[in-house]
């Protein structure tokens, strides 16, 4: 089973809707990472987020991390085609094993239709 | 610097073959990490080093599986004696350090076919 759960596993939307993707786990993250990876090639840092609460913005995309530190969410407002991709959320210094490498989730697969 | 490099990009060996993977990290990035992705899922981690130290190993490092990193420079991840199960993407990514701020920049894997 993987230790941070995405959902959902697989979108498909047409241009021009919103989105949002969720990562969740039931140990806590000192801070949590999202990455997007296009077939073929390695993933690509999009976000940090360490506070808490946090929420930042990257354009037309918007990162939360819970109050908890135990789960995230990644936002798209009108997606477009060029949005199409693998979101990866990943989780950073495990409390409860000390793990200081990155530990992926399961992955959203994002298709957006033009 | 380009960013991180691995070579092969794709590998096709015979079950019970050796084979070996290099990966060059940006250069001034002291820490290099391996992991393991296959399809539909997320990477897995197998290893990483801080300089030529490997200070951390996954349960899903077999004893077919040996990675170094001699100089704190370039790494290898040989697997020996492969089998249908090895069949996956294999992703290095480093980084300049240790910290939430510091995020990892993956090379493009090599894909690893046993038949």
């Amino acid at each position: 089973t993987q230790l941070l759960e995405q959902s959902p596993q697989f979108l498909s939307i047409q241009e021009g809707e919103n989105l949002t993707v969720y990562c969740n786990s039931s140990s806590v993250f000192s801070s949590l990472q999202w990455y997007r990876q296009e077939p073929g090639e390695g993933p690509v840092l999009l976000v940090t987020v360490v506070t808490g609460g946090e929420v930042k913005k990257l354009k037309r995309l918007t990162f939360q991390f819970g109050d908890a530190r135990k789960d995230s969410s990644l936002h798209i407002t009108a997606a477009q085609p060029g949005d199409t991709g693998l979101y990866l959320c990943a989780g950073a210094g495990r409390e409860d094993t000390g793990r200081r490498a990155l530990t992926f989730g399961s992955g959203t697969r994002l298709q957006v239709q033009p | 610097d380009t960013g991180v490099s691995q070579n092969p990009r794709h590998k096709i060996t015979k079950r019970g073959q050796n084979v070996t993977f290099r990966c060059d990290p940006i250069s001034e990035h002291n820490r290099l990490y391996w992991y393991r992705q296959t399809l539909g899922q997320g990477p897995e981690f197998l290893t990483y080093f801080q300089n030529e130290a490997q200070l951390e190993k996954s349960r899903l490092l077999s004893d077919r599986f040996s990675a170094e990193r001699p100089k704190g420079s370039f790494s290898t991840l040989e697997i020996q004696r492969t089998e249908q199960g090895d069949s996956a993407m294999y992703l290095c990514a480093s980084s300049p350090g240790q910290g939430p701020s510091y995020g990892y920049t993956f090379g493009s894997g090599t894909r690893l076919t046993v038949v």
